[in-house]
């Protein structure tokens, strides 16, 4: 079974700065999908960004992007020039690619980003 | 964009009594899920439906049932609710396809008393 990895379970930033969210996954899997998805206070789950394991190049979606290893298992997710409604929960999910395009979440990190 | 609606954000009811959870999405997507999200724990998979009438068990369906008459709407039923089903529930949806995200309803706080 998969396992994912959120080891920051709090962080906060400053307006403007850059920050970046660690996310580790544990799979045996070669092809597979990983995500990272945004709940801010008023709670709808949205997509952030979307990463194809087979794609060596780096998912980017405006201030966001994404620093993939694949060697490493390891996902993380960087905002540059922090707003505030970057405030709200992260999360990091894995999607086997034959898995029915179920997902397996991360515990989440809490973002505050600072006036 | 994709609609995923679920019937009420909050809801409090009390030990014992059966509770339904509705889930309805407009995007004609054959793939609907339910999970549970604690603090510390992330979302948690309770049960998923690849197509009408059909279900599979997540990985904490203990205490739960789903219902999927039409594609869509997936129920979540708690048989006899428990204080430690206290939690938010998420609906999500998506398209069958590899790799296609998930679309997700704005929650219900469930608060069994």
């Amino acid at each position: 079974a998969q396992t994912v990895t959120q080891s920051q379970p709090e962080m906060s930033v400053q307006e403007a700065e850059t920050v970046t969210l660690s996310c580790t996954y544990d799979t045996s899997e070669n092809n597979y999908y990983l995500f990272w998805y945004k709940q801010p206070p008023s709670r709808q789950m949205i997509l952030v960004i979307r990463q194809e394991a087979y794609k060596q190049q780096n998912a980017t979606e405006n201030r966001f992007s994404v620093n993939f290893q694949k060697a490493a298992k390891s996902f993380s997710l960087k905002i540059s020039d922090s707003q505030l409604g970057d405030t709200a929960m992260y999360f990091c999910a894995f999607m086997g690619y034959n898995a029915g395009n179920m997902l397996t979440f991360g515990g989440g990190t809490r973002l505050m980003v600072k006036p | 964009d994709v609609k995923v609606t679920q019937s009420s954000r909050y809801l409090v009811k009390r030990t014992g009594e059966k509770v339904f959870l509705e889930c309805v999405q407009d995007m004609d997507h054959e793939n609907m899920f339910w999970y549970r999200q604690d603090p510390g724990l992330g979302l948690r998979l309770i049960y998923f439906s690849y197509d009408v009438k059909m279900k599979e068990k997540g990985d904490i369906p203990e205490g739960y049932s789903v219902s999927r008459e039409k594609k869509e709407r997936f129920s979540l039923i708690l048989e006899s609710a428990s204080t430690n089903q206290t939690s938010m529930y998420l609906c999500a949806s998506s398209s069958p396809h590899p790799g296609q995200p998930q679309h997700f309803g704005d929650g219900t706080r469930l608060s069994i008393l």
